[in-house]
């Protein structure tokens, strides 16, 4: 069973970049895995972000953005705000079958 | 404006039965792949099934396969997932997204709950 990682949580100052991460153990993640990026706040429903490594949607704000880096795909946040503060997803595709990551917890403190 | 409305969710005793449906509108629903993703209370999102814009591929979760199936009606631009054999374990809310690479839209979600 495929298995998507990501960092549990990560701590960052307002106006800071962090730099979420996103791994799959069958091995490198490629533009071929699409990664997709997804905020949740507590009660709502997952808000998406980014879809196919690094495109934004028409709402995703110019802070965000994603990439491949080394073997993962990643979500940098530049001049994080405290609204920023939420659990984030990547999602990533395996030809028909998905799989989410275990999500990471963003603290903006 | 796009708008996903998912409905049937409940109390169900495990073993049990459960099809939820998913109501689409703001787009042409034929022309897009279609997701189920479940949260259980306090935890993370799990990809649950997918289907292709005409439902001619489905593709499930392990831990689904065989007890639940995926399917759309695309003249009432309807999505459903008919859950058989229900465990506790498959306590969660229920949410269905829009999209293949990339999902974009998401429901409210509806709850799911089979009691111990």
């Amino acid at each position: 069973q495929t298995v998507v990682t990501q960092e549990p949580s990560l701590t960052v100052s307002p106006g800071g970049t962090v730099t979420l991460t996103c791994a799959s153990s069958t091995g490198a993640v490629t533009s071929g895995h699409h990664p997709n990026w997804f905020q949740q706040k507590p009660g709502q429903a997952p808000r998406a972000l980014i879809y196919s490594t690094s495109n934004k949607h028409s709402w995703t704000p110019a802070r965000f953005s994603g990439s491949l880096l080394g073997d993962k795909a990643a979500l940098t946040l530049s001049g994080v705000e405290p609204e920023d503060e939420a659990d984030y997803y990547c999602l990533l595709y395996y030809g028909g079958a998905r799989g989410f990551g275990g999500g990471t917890k963003l603290t903006v403190l | 404006e796009v708008q996903l409305l998912e409905s049937g969710g409940g109390l169900v005793q495990p073993g049990g039965s459960l099809r939820l449906s998913c109501a689409a509108s703001g787009f042409s629903f034929s022309d897009y792949a279609m997701n189920w993703v479940r949260q259980a209370p306090g935890k993370g999102l799990e990809w649950v099934a997918s289907i292709i814009y005409d439902g001619g591929r489905t593709y499930y979760a392990d831990s689904v396969k065989g007890r639940f199936t995926i399917s759309r009606d695309n003249s009432k631009n309807t999505m459903y997932l008919q859950m058989n054999s229900l465990r506790v374990g498959d306590t969660a809310t229920y949410y269905c997204a829009k999209g293949e690479h990339g999902v974009d839209y998401w429901g409210q979600g509806t709850l799911v709950t089979v009691p111990s």
